[in-house]
């Protein structure tokens, strides 16, 4: 256990329709970091957030946003799903900035979306 | 980040040493060299890193050449449950890299462990 969560586990719905993924980080972690992972690809990332600020952005789509609260969960909101956005979402978190004292990122287990 | 190559797949018997190969031939000297795995469907595990010198801990170690431009991840004594695709990957860790403190994965190694 990562002590990341992810919620929910899987999630169905239909083109068109808008979801939210959500990530609770490990205690005392102030970094979120958001990936996709389509069918038999690599992990590509979407989006990074610090302390509530974004820190970096990734390939992420227009139709895709994310934030992170004051109490440091984070959420992944895909609005105007298509076939192709189906895939693993996977949230990491890490103390702070990957530096040279933190070095480890922790990824959650995911949320499977599928899109029909 | 530099780029990273590594074999697609590779088998093993269970029981014996895993070496899993990293080319590296761009990184430049202030990069370190990361290993992750992802167990199928499952979030990615780091593993170990290292800059310059062999590194070991409880999972695995690690052997970089002198020159740099490549490493190996070792599993001493693979099982079954060590099936899964490792990722090696080369960044500049740091709070001045803005920006790119995020973890670039790139294809991996998919590691089949044979009973």
């Amino acid at each position: 256990d990562s002590g990341v969560t992810q919620t929910p586990k899987h999630l169905i719905t239909a083109t068109g329709q808008r979801v939210t993924l959500r990530c609770s980080p490990r205690s005392g972690d102030l970094s979120v970091y958001w990936y996709q992972q389509s069918l038999d690809q690599g992990l590509q990332f979407l989006i990074q957030y610090y302390n509530g600020e974004e820190r970096a952005k990734g390939n992420i789509l227009e139709r895709f946003s994310a934030q992170q609260f004051p109490d440091l969960h984070s959420e992944l909101n895909l609005s105007s799903l298509e076939l192709g956005d189906s895939a693993l979402y996977f949230c990491a978190s890490s103390v702070g900035l990957l530096d040279y004292k933190n070095t480890e990122a922790f990824f959650g287990q995911g949320t499977r979306l599928t899109v029909v | 980040d530099a780029k990273t190559t590594q074999p697609p797949s590779m088998d093993c018997a269970e029981g014996r040493a895993a070496n899993l190969p990293c080319n590296h031939s761009t990184i430049s000297g202030n990069e370190y060299v990361y290993w992750y795995r992802q167990i199928h469907s499952q979030g990615p595990q780091y593993i170990i890193h290292g800059l310059k010198n062999n590194e070991t801990n409880e999972m695995a170690s690690l052997i970089i050449t002198e020159d740099r431009k490549s490493s190996t991840l070792i599993l001493p004594h693979a099982t079954l449950r060590d099936t899964a695709v490792y990722y090696c990957i080369v960044r500049v860790p740091g709070i001045s890299n803005f920006g790119n403190e995020k973890l670039t994965f790139g294809t991996g190694t998919r590691l089949t462990i044979i009973p």
